[in-house]
């Protein structure tokens, strides 16, 4: 069956800009995970989803990152008013009920100019 | 100090060697511990989860000591294919807060 699909792979927005970008995850997976990577570092945890209840977003680092999953399946990361330190890749993984594996997306390159 | 901290590498090592790495973590109320992969560009995959009692899959062993709240990867044997970054990943009780560290990198030479 077909793995996490992000969407897009690659955005370039202007400083200030709003981005949007989508998560497709895995049919039937219950929880939902974004994260942040920089440049040669690991995963930064985000935010989590268990079907559309959001249960975790401590890891958002700002009011301008804001998270959803409206039906329990796709999920949307909107950043407002983007800044460069924003400039990452953004990963989203899932995971099926009671099982603790993640499956991750291919990410979304970020580049705030 | 970061809650999951990893060797910080990068390990050059040639084909057939054996290599290690460590792991600790700060949070004593973690619940689970896995290894995960992570090639060039490309996402993190599973390599393997990591229990008290030891595991192993083929040429990788991975242990838990909780008392000392540290997680360990051995490779034996290794591969030009193994050359990637193996990140360490810990999580909260509850089971969803998903720590990483930093991750290691290793690059196996022929």
């Amino acid at each position: 069956g077909a793995g996490v699909s992000q969407s897009p792979r690659y955005k370039v927005a202007k400083r200030g800009q709003d981005v949007a970008l989508r998560c497709d995850p895995i049919s039937g997976h219950v929880s939902l995970f974004w994260y942040q990577q920089a440049l040669g570092q690991g995963p930064e945890f985000l935010t989590y989803f268990q079907n559309e209840a959001q249960l975790d977003k401590s890891g958002l680092p700002s009011d301008r990152f804001f998270a959803e999953r409206p039906e329990g399946s796709v999920s949307t990361l909107k950043i407002q008013r983007t800044q460069q330190e924003d400039s990452a890749v953004y990963l989203c993984a899932s995971s099926p009920p009671r099982w603790e594996t993640q499956y991750f997306g291919p990410g979304t390159r970020l580049l705030v100019l | 100090r970061k809650e999951v901290e990893q060797d910080p590498g990068p390990f050059n090592v040639p084909e057939g060697a054996t290599v290690a790495f460590n792991c600790t973590y700060s949070n004593s109320a973690s619940q689970s511990f896995f290894w995960y992969r992570q090639d060039c560009r490309k996402e993190p995959k599973l390599l393997m989860s990591v229990y008290s009692s030891g595991n192993e899959d083929g040429r990788f062993t991975a242990q838990l000591n909780r008392a000392s709240q540290y997680i360990s990867l051995l490779i034996r044997d290794s591969k030009l294919s193994d050359s990637a970054t193996y990140l360490c990943v810990v999580t909260r009780l509850g089971g969803f807060k998903t720590i990483f560290g930093a991750g290691t990198r290793l690059f196996v030479k022929a």
